[in-house]
C-alpha cells in the first residue's frame, strides 16, 4: 500500500519561502507524476504542479513564477518550494500520486501551513 | 484553464434518497473525470476515474457517467456514510482543475 506524508513547518513568514516534503512509501518514487495541491476556504482545490521521477515538471500558471517542486529518488522524496508568501496561501497542502489515465490515485494526509507573522 | 462548475454546491437530503451531483466542463475534456469524496479532517478519497471506473473496494450504489463537457456523479440509495462532500476534478488539459464541491448533508 502506498503511503504519502508531508513534512514541514506549519508556519510561515509573509514573503519568505514555504518548504515541504513528501516521503513515499510503499512504492518508489520512479515512476508515476508526484503532485502538490493545497485545500483553502477562499479557493477550493488548487492543483500546483508535479515532477515526473526523471525531473520533468508542469506547474499551475497562477503560481508557476513562485513554485519549484524537486524529487529526490535516493531518499523516495519530493518537495515543494513556493516563495514570496502571502496570506493567500495559507491552506491545507497535500502531495498526491497522479497517473495519466487514473487521475489521483493516493493522497498524503495534509498539513496545514499558515502564513502570519 | 479549464473551469468546473460543480452543482449544487450543497443539498440536504435523507438516506435512501437518489443523488445526482453535475460537473460541467468549460471546454470537452474526453472522460478524463474523477470524483471524490471527501470527509471533514479526512484526506479526499477516490470514487470515480475515467468518468464511470468505479474505483476497487467503493460501493456500487456510486455511479459515474457523462461526456465531453458535462459529468455526473449518481449514489443510487444514500448511505449514512455518504454524507460528505464530492468533488470532481478534470485531468484532460493542464493545470488540472477541480470543481467547487458538493456538500451533502442530512435532511
Amino acid at each position: 500500500q502506498v503511503q504519502l506524508q508531508e513534512s514541514g513547518p506549519g508556519l510561515v513568514k509573509p514573503s519568505e519561502t514555504l518548504s515541504l516534503t513528501c516521503t513515499v512509501s510503499g512504492g518508489s518514487v520512479s515512476n508515476y507524476y508526484w503532485n502538490w495541491i493545497r485545500h483553502s476556504p477562499g479557493k477550493g482545490l488548487e492543483w500546483i504542479g508535479y515532477i515526473y521521477y526523471s525531473g520533468t515538471t508542469n506547474y499551475n500558471p497562477s503560481l508557476k513564477s513562485r513554485v519549484t517542486i524537486s524529487v529526490d529518488t535516493s531518499k523516495n522524496q519530493f518537495s515543494l518550494k513556493l516563495n514570496s508568501v502571502t496570506a493567500a496561501d495559507t491552506a491545507v497542502y497535500y502531495c498526491a500520486r497522479y497517473h495519466l489515465v487514473t487521475a489521483i490515485d493516493y493522497w498524503g494526509q495534509g498539513t496545514l501551513v499558515t502564513v502570519s507573522s | 484553464d479549464i473551469q468546473m462548475t460543480q452543482s449544487p454546491s450543497a443539498m440536504s437530503a435523507s438516506v435512501g434518497d437518489r443523488v445526482t451531483i453535475t460537473c460541467r466542463a468549460s471546454q470537452g475534456i474526453s472522460n478524463f473525470l474523477a470524483w471524490f469524496q471527501q470527509k471533514p479532517g479526512k484526506v479526499p478519497t477516490r470514487l470515480i476515474y475515467a468518468t464511470s471506473s468505479l474505483q476497487s473496494g467503493v460501493p456500487s450504489r456510486f455511479s459515474g457517467s457523462g461526456s465531453g463537457t458535462e459529468f455526473t456523479l449518481t449514489i443510487s440509495s444514500l448511505q449514512p456514510e455518504d454524507f460528505a462532500t464530492y468533488y470532481c476534478l478534470q485531468h484532460n488539459s493542464y493545470p488540472l482543475t477541480f470543481g467547487g464541491g458538493t456538500k451533502v448533508e442530512i435532511k
